[in-house]
């Protein structure tokens, strides 16, 4: 009930193409979806991020899909740069005890070529 | 200022020393999170103290001890850790946990690299 999945575990893009990394959820409680974005030896960096009333959510060249019904939601890196090349995790959270529980998925290593 | 100050940023350490990890944060946040990370693996929630009192303990061995001596600053103790235990710990903190808190950003420290021999 708590797991969040997400696929592909690793994606290589050429520069300038469109990055697409897929999560889904099961526990409905959820009710806040963060991507972060982590590079070696750092910490992860909140990305962008969206609520379950909203379909899409769009910040510079990164959007969030995200489809209630079928309890799934993705990232898209439009005009993919070798800058982008870092490891990103998909996020669920729910308001638990006081704080915010966040639930991983498993993480993508994307690879953009020049 | 969206900053999450972590000390140090390596430790080694052997399997009978007792030593400690620092957190820091300003943004006036009232949550602060302890993550364990290992390689190629997501974070993985150890403790969140909320209002200064340890609310989740995710069944950490006790040889780690969380301790938040105030809003701003988050320790955590170590002693006579494992090799398995060497990753890289995380701090995280978040506005509120109250109040629609699951809408919260939690924010990310760099992290501290451990090693244990």
């Amino acid at each position: 009930q708590q797991q969040v999945k997400q696929s592909p575990q690793s994606l290589i893009v050429q520069k300038g193409g469109i990055s697409i990394i897929n999560c889904a959820y099961e526990n409905t409680a959820f009710d806040y979806f963060p991507w972060y974005q982590q590079f070696p030896g750092k910490g992860p960096a909140l990305l962008i991020a969206i609520r379950p009333d909203v379909s899409e959510k769009k910040e510079g060249r990164f959007t969030i899909s995200f489809n209630k019904s079928a309890k799934q939601f993705s990232l898209h890196i439009m005009d993919s740069q070798p800058g982008d090349s870092a490891t990103y995790f998909c996020a669920a959270s729910r308001a638990i005890q006081g704080a915010q529980k966040l639930v991983f998925g498993q993480g993508t290593r994307l690879t953009i070529n020049p | 200022d969206t900053e999450v100050t972590q000390t140090p940023k390596h430790l080694v350490m052997g399997m009978t020393n007792k030593k400690s990890l620092k957190c820091e944060q300003h943004m006036g946040h009232r949550a602060m999170y302890w993550y364990k990370q290992k390689a190629k693996k997501p974070p993985e929630l150890m403790f969140v103290y909320s209002y200064e009192k340890l609310s989740i303990n995710e069944s950490v061995p006790s040889r780690f001890s969380p301790e938040c001596p105030n809003s701003s600053l988050l320790n955590l103790h170590l002693h006579a850790l494992q090799p398995e235990d060497s990753a890289l710990y995380l701090c995280a903190s978040s506005r509120s946990g109250l109040a629609g808190g699951g809408t919260d950003t939690q924010y990310f420290g760099p992290g501290t690299r451990l090693t244990v021999l």
